[in-house]
């Protein structure tokens, strides 16, 4: 059973409102990722981290900003959210090519 | 581009059945590839990898075979089961990045 924990679950915001979304490890792994995720459909990589301090983009532009302060949290924020950012949010840690999922966060931006 | 695509979105399979899952990929220079369950409301879930130097590998109940001349993976189930019932990606790694194709849903008929 992996640890990996997101929050909120679910979230209904207004266009322009700030958010963070929450993810948090107890396995100690130094790399973390973040996913976009349409219903169904492939995961695309919007940031990701070595470790401490550590942060890069992905392939996907999301406007969002991530930090990597301590080992086990890796918060997402959108400074503005649109309509556009409606979504699912995975967060995920790994060790070698097995990468542990959070339940993810669906955001929808009215 | 690199691409990891499926060949069929969904597949339906009676129980007890074998399933196999197909999958296409673009990137020769990946290292490993790698399946993934999701089901309905959690983040994917690890099942298995194969190195890219080998065809076959096996796992509890399931078998992946790694066809390098012509960039096809796929993804076997043995006496397929209705919690066997999800979305499954295959997914390339190369170095730091994983790139996931989009999925196949399989339904198990009881």
């Amino acid at each position: 059973e992996a640890d990996i924990y997101q929050t909120p679950r679910y979230l209904v915001i207004g266009t322009g409102k700030k958010i963070t979304l929450e993810c948090s490890q107890t396995m100690g792994h130094d790399k973390m990722y973040w996913y976009q995720q349409d219903p169904g459909m492939e995961l695309h990589l919007i940031h990701y981290s070595y470790g401490v301090n550590s942060t890069e983009k992905g392939d996907l532009s999301s406007e969002s900003t991530v930090s990597r302060i301590r080992t086990e949290h890796f918060p997402l924020t959108l400074e503005s959210a649109r309509p556009s950012h409606t979504s699912q949010y995975l967060c995920a840690s790994s060790v070698g090519n097995e990468q542990f999922f959070g339940p993810g966060t669906r955001l929808t931006v009215l | 581009g690199e691409s990891v695509g499926l060949h069929l979105p969904t597949l339906s399979v009676q129980e007890g059945d074998n399933s196999i899952i197909n999958c296409a990929y673009s990137n020769s220079a990946s290292d490993y590839f790698i399946w993934y369950k999701q089901e309905s409301g959690k983040g994917p879930q690890f099942i298995i990898d194969i190195r890219s130097n080998m065809d076959k590998r096996q796992g509890q109940r399931v078998t992946v075979l790694l066809n390098k001349t012509v960039k096809h993976l796929s993804l076997q189930i043995a006496a397929t089961q209705p919690g066997d019932s999800a979305v499954y990606f295959c997914a390339e790694r190369g170095g730091f990045k994983t790139i996931f194709g989009a999925g196949t849903r399989l339904f198990v008929k009881a």
